[in-house]
């Protein structure tokens, strides 16, 4: 079982707005460590999509916007694409004991 | 550009050993961390070990604690996952990750295409 939870799929139409939650706990995301995202189309390896919580890397399209409150993150993808479709993972830091470094369980978002 | 490349992954029974590699080019090796991290089929992420940027500090997940060992070698850009002890749940796509080189900041900034280890009798 993930330390970060996320909802297993969302979806929408061409042109949509989709949020992906991510919710973590007082030893994670709630004791101020940031939130990082990760895109992951099928077959290939995850890339960086957000890191910091809000930042963009050089290359990735200004349509994902992530953001940070308390012990959740969220990502939104604003104008929704078909190459949008994939797997997302969110990544954040935990203190406790040897968890080091944690990440949800993934949301698949289907483009209708 | 920034590129990770392993290699060494397989099909091994259970109990016995494989070594991946990772071999980097593009960037200033002896200066990031650098992390593995694996995938089940069909499943998640999921973080395995990181090693500091000189070597000398190596942190793992307890699912591969006292099995995997972490190495790398400055002078080859390389890096090295020592895999003992396998078992089926190790099964997964292995991909060696670079972190950001800021202290304090723990994420992966570029990723390898991966290698399957498939544990397996």
């Amino acid at each position: 079982q993930s330390v970060l939870t996320q909802p297993p799929s969302v979806s929408g139409a061409p042109g949509q707005r989709v949020t992906i939650s991510c919710t973590g706990s007082n030893s994670n995301i709630g004791a101020g460590y940031d939130v990082h995202w990760y895109q992951q189309l099928p077959g290939t390896a995850p890339k960086l999509l957000i890191y910091g919580n809000n930042n963009r890397p050089s290359g990735v399209p200004d349509r994902f916007a992530g953001s940070r409150s308390g012990t959740s993150a969220s990502l939104a993808i604003t104008g929704l694409q078909a190459e949008d479709e994939a797997d997302y993972y969110c990544q954040s830091y935990d203190s406790n004991l040897s968890l080091y470094y944690v990440f949800g369980p993934g949301t698949k978002v289907t483009v209708l | 550009q920034v590129q990770l490349v392993e290699s060494g992954g397989g099909v091994v029974q259970p109990g016995r050993s494989l070594r991946l590699s990772c071999a980097t080019s593009g960037f200033t090796f002896s200066s990031f961390d650098i992390h593995w991290v694996r995938q089940a089929p069909g499943k998640g992420l999921e973080w395995v070990a990181v090693i500091s940027s000189d070597g000398t500090n190596k942190f793992y997940a307890d699912s591969v604690t006292g099995r995997f060992t972490f190495s790398r070698d400055n002078s080859r850009n390389t890096l090295y996952l020592q895999m003992n002890s396998l078992r089926p749940e190790d099964t997964a796509v292995y991909y060696c990750a670079k972190g950001p080189g800021l202290v304090g900041v723990a994420y992966f900034d570029h990723w390898g295409q991966g290698t399957l280890v498939t544990v397996s009798s």
